[in-house]
Order: structure tokens, then sequence, then C-alpha cells
């Protein structure tokens, strides 16, 4: 179990450049979810999907931001015309399910920190 | 008012002591309740998972659960300067957490 994997660590970029995030999760797991972290804040929940699907998007993520998880293994989070308020730690985790019901919790990366200029 | 509010803290104690960490909400359909321990510059990691009320015992950890006043807590026993790190709770009613704002915790020499 290698973990959670994403990359980059850290990314610096100026304002209204695109940037792009990827996540590797946990190889037998079927959900992936994106979180935002700021400083002093708990992550709060971006994006969700299942497999392929992307079930579910909070009203965070405004239509700058897109993500896709194409063959329901790793991941990618882009952001398009950032913005300085983009600045945060972009979270990836994963989890298992049985059924329809949540009951495996969340494991996560450690998280690509980005900063806009 | 926030779903879930969590004290920030900071929470300094000496080592050895007992830390009591707690989360209340407002959402009666949470029914997964989570605690993860996050150090600078990391992501969360899972400390302790409860379905439900009642009470779960790891090692130095525990975690309760009060549904009826929908209050949460994480106690830790015999603290040691490498459980300074941030706190957070976390709680589920499907299908996406809910996090508090983590309490930070310092534990002295």
């Amino acid at each position: 179990d290698t973990g959670v994997s994403q990359d980059p660590r850290h990314k610096i970029t100026k304002r209204g450049q695109n940037v792009t995030f990827r996540c590797d999760p946990i190889s037998e797991h079927n959900r992936l979810y994106w979180y935002r972290q700021t400083l002093g804040q708990g992550p709060e929940f971006l994006t969700y999907f299942q497999n392929e699907a992307q079930l579910e998007k909070s009203r965070l993520l405004s239509d700058r931001f897109s993500a896709e998880r194409p063959k329901g293994s790793f991941s990618t989070l882009e952001i398009q015309r950032t913005e300085q308020g983009d600045s945060a730690m972009y979270l990836c985790a994963s989890s298992s399910t049985d059924r329809a019901v949540f009951n495996s919790p969340l494991h996560f990366g450690n998280g690509t920190r980005l900063t806009v200029t | 008012q926030k779903e879930v509010e969590q004290d920030p803290g900071p929470l300094s104690v000496p080592e050895g002591a007992i830390v009591s960490l707690n989360c209340t909400y407002s959402n009666s359909a949470f029914q997964y309740f989570m605690w993860y321990r996050q150090y600078s510059r990391k992501g969360p990691e899972l400390l302790m998972y409860t379905y439900s009320s009642g009470n779960k015992e790891d090692g130095r950890f525990t975690a309760q659960v009060d549904k009826s006043s929908k209050y949460i807590s994480l106690f830790i026993r015999d603290s040691q300067p490498s459980d300074s790190a941030t706190y957070l709770c976390a709680m589920s009613a499907i299908s996406t957490l809910t996090f508090g704002k983590g309490t930070m915790l310092l534990v002295s020499p």
C-alpha cells in the first residue's frame, strides 16, 4: 500500500495562468475526492468520483475548475485563469465503498500547495 | 452557523497530560464521525472512526460520540510531544466529509 500520491507538491504560478494537479489514489479504492484547505481552516469539499463518474460538485467549484478521472484510476484537477484567492493546499483522498453506503473513511495524500502571485 | 464547530486553540499541555478535544455539529443527518491528525505541510491522517453514538478506544486515544447532544470528543491519554499537531474532526451523512477548523495541540516536554 503506497498511499495516495499527489504531484506536484508545490506549484507557484502567476495570476491568469492555468495549472493542473494529479492524484493517484490507493489502487483498490474506487472513490476519489478533491478538497481544498486554506491556512487555519479545515479541508473543504470540492468534488468526488466513483470510478470514472463525477458524482458531486461543491458550489465552491467555479467554472474555472475542472476535474477528471478518465479511466477510474488517477485524477487531474485543472484551474484555469488562476486568481490569488485560489492559493491553497489542494488535497486528494480516496476510499473504498460497499454498495451505496459510505462506510470507508478517507485516506488523504500530502496535497499540492498552490501559490498564485 | 457553520455545520461543524471546533475551537482552533492552540491548546498547550505538558507531556503526560490528558487532552480533551471537542466538536459540536448542527446537522442531525451526520452518522459517521472521524478524527484526523495533521502535521504541518502534510495531509490529514486518520486517527479514529466511529459510527453513531458511543465510545471507541484505540491505544491512548478514545473517541466519544453523543448524537443527542450533537457533540463529539477525542481524548488523548499520556500525551507526548509527538502528539503536537492539528486535530480535525470530520463527519458525514452519506458521501462527503465535513470538517471542523481543527484544533492545534502543543505538548511540551
